[in-house]
């Protein structure tokens, strides 16, 4: 099993351009989740989908768009990269629908924006 | 809301004990505690929920105060391997984890 995959693992934007995060689990987990990190700030939660066909805010949501395409995917889109987007974004997935249980996360994206 | 921890910082020497603590304003479902190793992602500790059940590593001891809506995680007989920033993140409503800043754990030989 891969566990949870993300791509692309580095990426740098010019301000303006848009470019879409993809994450996929083969866990057949329920829920899954899209963090950004950054330095000293901790993970914060942008986006989550507590079960296929739902998908709800975070903390942090402004400047992105989220996709549950299917039970295991589920995409983060970023429509008009800033520099204050300048993240780690971590995918996470978890076995329950409607809770939150153990989260197995991704490698993460290291994504620049100038 | 963000959970808030405590201390910011430790740092230990081997076989030292480290107690990391973590409050919310909000009455919780549950406590997660994660620890994440600098370049890599989050790993997950414990899950603490409401009437007492707890999931984890055999390890990994912590504890819920409902009543308070606080939780401790406790390191014992530290190892050099226990260094990193371990996260507590708080589930409110089912379904949301919020994180919060984060403790950072130095143990020194």
């Amino acid at each position: 099993n891969a566990g949870v995959t993300q791509t692309p693992k580095f990426q740098v934007l010019k301000t303006g351009q848009s470019m879409t995060l993809q994450c996929a689990q083969d866990m057949n987990h329920n829920s899954m989740y899209w963090y950004r990190q950054d330095p000293g700030m901790g993970l914060r939660l942008i986006y989550y989908s507590a079960s296929e066909g739902t998908t709800d805010k975070g903390e942090v949501p402004n400047g992105y768009n989220v996709s549950r395409l299917n039970k295991r995917e589920f995409s983060l889109r970023l429509e008009s990269a800033a520099p204050s987007q300048t993240s780690v974004y971590f995918c996470a997935s978890s076995t329950t629908a409607g809770r939150v249980d153990e989260q197995f996360f991704g490698p993460g994206t290291r994504l620049t924006v100038l | 809301q963000q959970p808030v921890q405590s201390p910011q910082a430790v740092i230990l020497r081997e076989g030292e004990d480290a107690v990391i603590n973590c409050s919310s304003s909000k009455a919780l479902y549950s406590v997660h505690w994660y620890r994440q190793k600098h370049g890599e992602a989050p790993v997950f500790l414990m899950i603490l929920l409401k009437g007492g059940e707890q999931k984890g590593h055999d390890k990994i001891s912590a504890s819920f105060n409902e009543k308070k809506q606080q939780s401790s995680l406790y390191l014992t007989a530290s190892q050099l391997s226990y260094s990193g920033t371990y996260f507590c993140g708080t589930e409110m409503p089912p379904g949301k984890l919020i994180f919060g800043q984060g403790t950072t754990l130095q143990v020194k030989p």
